[in-house]
């Protein structure tokens, strides 16, 4: 049973434009939603994380946007560069524990 | 701060055979979880020590296996290796003592299994 669920499985982009990567989730006991940035050959690196309590984080060119009552949650990446070319993976969390149930990422690719 | 260090970084063994994996924290953490990434999956919870005890654990048989020493450090065991066992396993460490720390991943060991 997948816990979060994350779409799309791929996403291509032009440098500049905007990439939207949604996932949604059911355990309505998670309380922190961390989306992580995987490169080839590395781990996963956190790259930004909201709490239920806020619809919206924003950290440079990245923005989560958070809907509680649809228990969805989406990372937007504005003016999208080539370097931004990864999987990314949304994940949750609950009571502190740090131990993340991941969805199954999005290749995202940008060309130049 | 070299962070999250994990060995070896590539592993090929035989179906059937046993392996060991090792992990280093970051410095000032003291909780190691592991963690399966089978290829185009995204990463699967398999345990997490701390204080030298297994605190929590994933939905994995137990071929699988681990033990933190008391410099934090770890290792994963598997026994009897499966073909379904090749995947890439990464430790990631944390400090739950800490409010708003998160899991930082080290880069993974790529386990091959023919």
């Amino acid at each position: 049973q997948q816990q979060v669920k994350q779409s799309p499985q791929s996403l291509i982009v032009q440098k500049g434009g905007i990439s939207i990567i949604n996932c949604a989730y059911e355990n309505t006991a998670f309380d922190y939603f961390p989306w992580y940035q995987q490169f080839p050959g590395k781990g996963p690196a956190l790259l930004i994380a909201i709490r239920p309590d806020v619809s919206e984080k924003k950290e440079g060119r990245f923005t989560i946007s958070f809907n509680k009552s649809a228990k969805q949650f989406s990372l937007h990446i504005m003016d999208s560069q080539p370097g931004d070319s990864a999987t990314y993976f949304c994940a949750a969390t609950s009571g502190g524990s740090y131990i993340p149930t991941f969805g199954r990422g999005t290749s995202l690719i940008v060309h130049p | 701060d070299a962070g999250v260090t994990q060995s070896p970084t590539h592993l090929i063994k035989t179906r059937g055979q046993q392996v060991t994996l090792r992990c280093s924290p970051k410095s000032g953490h003291d909780t190691v979880s592991w963690y399966q990434q089978a290829l185009g999956q995204g990463p699967q919870f398999i345990f997490q020590y701390y204080e030298e005890e297994e605190r929590q654990r994933g939905n994995f048989p137990d071929r699988f296996s681990g033990h933190q020493f008391p410099n934090y450090s770890s290792e994963l065991n598997v026994n009897a290796l499966l073909l379904g066992d090749s995947a890439l396993y990464l430790c990631a460490s944390s400090s739950p003592g800490h409010p708003d720390t998160e899991a930082f991943f080290g880069q993974g060991t790529r386990l091959t299994v023919v």
